[in-house]
């Protein structure tokens, strides 16, 4: 079963603007990761903000989580041609390092 | 490093063939898992490893083998494959199961006709 329901599903964008994606889950988690997958290659992890942070940044990157609503965002500022992938949360609920995936949101950013 | 390797890149197969899907990585990592990669959906873990020697059950477990003998390699068996086994398989691997970040291997699109 799904844990992460990803919104919207795709988003297009111009270059420079920020694109926002939203993940929602349903139990209990201890850390919710992002990653991004190019077309036909394989999943490069981003970020991961643990159950007790509300916001994590890295470089571009912001991510903010809130457990009492179940949900998470991440924003890409300042978006790059380059950016154009799908971008995946995962949930890690404390079964060891096993996560589970969302479906997913496609970005394109167009210049 | 080579880090996370997968071969091959692209298999087809008929129903009820059996074959084997290579992973291997060289970061000396304890984890390893198998995920499948299904349009519209996210990913779906198969199986994993915490160890050489342990191996448990996934998401959807069912219609695969897995083994671990050594650290490096997780091969991953299809017992007797099936249309609804056409999939892209991606193997992941982190250093430990309390390490959080995992590296995917680029995947093996695999067609069952």
């Amino acid at each position: 079963s799904q844990q992460g329901e990803e919104d919207p599903q795709a988003l297009s964008i111009q270059e420079g603007e920020n694109a926002t994606m939203n993940c929602s889950y349903k139990t209990s988690i201890n850390n919710l990761q992002w990653y991004r997958q190019n077309s036909g290659r394989g999943l490069v992890h981003l970020i991961l903000i643990r159950s007790n942070e509300r916001e994590k940044h890295s470089g571009r990157l912001r991510v903010t989580l809130d457990t009492s609503k179940k949900s998470s965002s991440l924003l890409i500022t300042a978006s790059r041609a380059a950016d154009t992938a799908s971008y995946f949360c995962a949930t890690d609920t404390g079964g060891g390092n096993k996560l589970t995936f969302g479906t997913g949101t496609q970005l394109k950013v167009e210049l | 490093n080579a880090g996370v390797t997968q071969t091959p890149k692209f298999q087809v197969l008929k129903t009820g063939q059996s074959m084997t899907l290579q992973c291997a990585q060289d970061m000396n990592h304890e984890y390893m898992s198998w995920y499948r990669q299904d349009p519209g959906m996210g990913l779906r873990l198969i199986h994993y490893s915490v160890g050489a020697g342990i191996t448990d059950q996934g998401e959807v477990p069912n219609g695969y083998n897995v083994s671990r003998s050594t650290t490096e390699d997780f091969p991953l068996r299809l017992l007797s494959a099936a249309p609804s086994q056409t999939s892209v398989y991606f193997c992941a691997s982190s250093y430990s199961i309390r390490r959080d970040t995992q590296y995917f291997g680029p995947g093996t699109r695999l067609t069952v006709l």
